[in-house]
């Protein structure tokens, strides 16, 4: 399978502050998704971003697919934005479409 | 669209005991992914679906697993003879063909005692 990893592992801020998560895979994609996970445990969908860039919002994220990593931005932050993000990754070339998911970046903002 | 739906969304049981959990994908998506996620850890795959037919198992899908689609639209994931290691967050993922975007349900959370 393909190797995810994110860093880093944990993140702690104060509200108003800007981050950078970042996501290293193992080989080519042809899916990359970021997921904020709630506490409630319900993933959901932050950005559909094979490669490129786009913005949400205070959000944005930047994939590079020639040298296999993501980058979100997430500025201004607020405390609801804590949580888990997960990075995942489909393989290129399987028409299966399963995704491999890295151990999360836990976010936690202090007001 | 009311996005993906699972049920139960949590389900305590006793060793050995067989568990059934459902899960209806958006209505136009043909594929239909199941994952588990353990504490600490990203979730994992366990199964496909394109339209009725399961087209890959995870080795993580042991022969008291086994997931059915019989219509091509809800899914369930039967676990028999339940085992504390199966303890974990189950979900269900939905996409497009066109795209492969997957939407996830809210999970089911089983707790074997």
């Amino acid at each position: 399978g393909i190797q995810v990893e994110q860093s880093p592992p944990d993140l702690i801020l104060q509200e108003g502050a800007n981050s950078t998560l970042r996501c290293n895979f193992s080989d080519s994609v042809n899916n990359l998704q970021w997921f904020h996970q709630n506490p409630w445990g319900q993933l959901i969908n932050l950005f559909y971003i094979p490669s490129g860039t786009k913005q949400n919002g205070r959000l944005s994220a930047t994939t590079v697919a020639t040298e296999r990593y993501s980058l979100l931005y997430i500025s201004s932050s607020q405390t609801t934005d804590s949580g888990v993000y997960f990075c995942a990754v489909a393989r290129r070339g399987s028409t299966l479409g399963r995704l491999y998911f890295g151990r999360g970046t836990q976010l936690t903002v202090w007001p | 669209d009311t996005g993906v739906s699972q049920d139960p969304r949590h389900k305590i049981t006793k060793r050995g005991q067989n568990v059934t959990f459902r899960c209806d994908p958006i209505s136009e998506h043909n594929r239909l992914y199941w994952y588990r996620q353990t504490l600490g850890q990203g979730p994992e795959f366990l199964t496909y679906f394109q339209n009725e037919a399961q087209l890959e198992k995870s080795r993580l899908l042991s022969d008291r697993f086994s997931a059915e689609r019989p219509k091509g639209s809800f899914s369930t994931l039967e676990i028999q003879r339940t085992e504390q290691g199966d303890s974990a967050m189950y979900l269900c993922a939905s996409s497009a063909l066109r795209d492969n975007e997957q939407f996830f349900g809210p999970g089911t959370r089983l707790t074997v005692l």
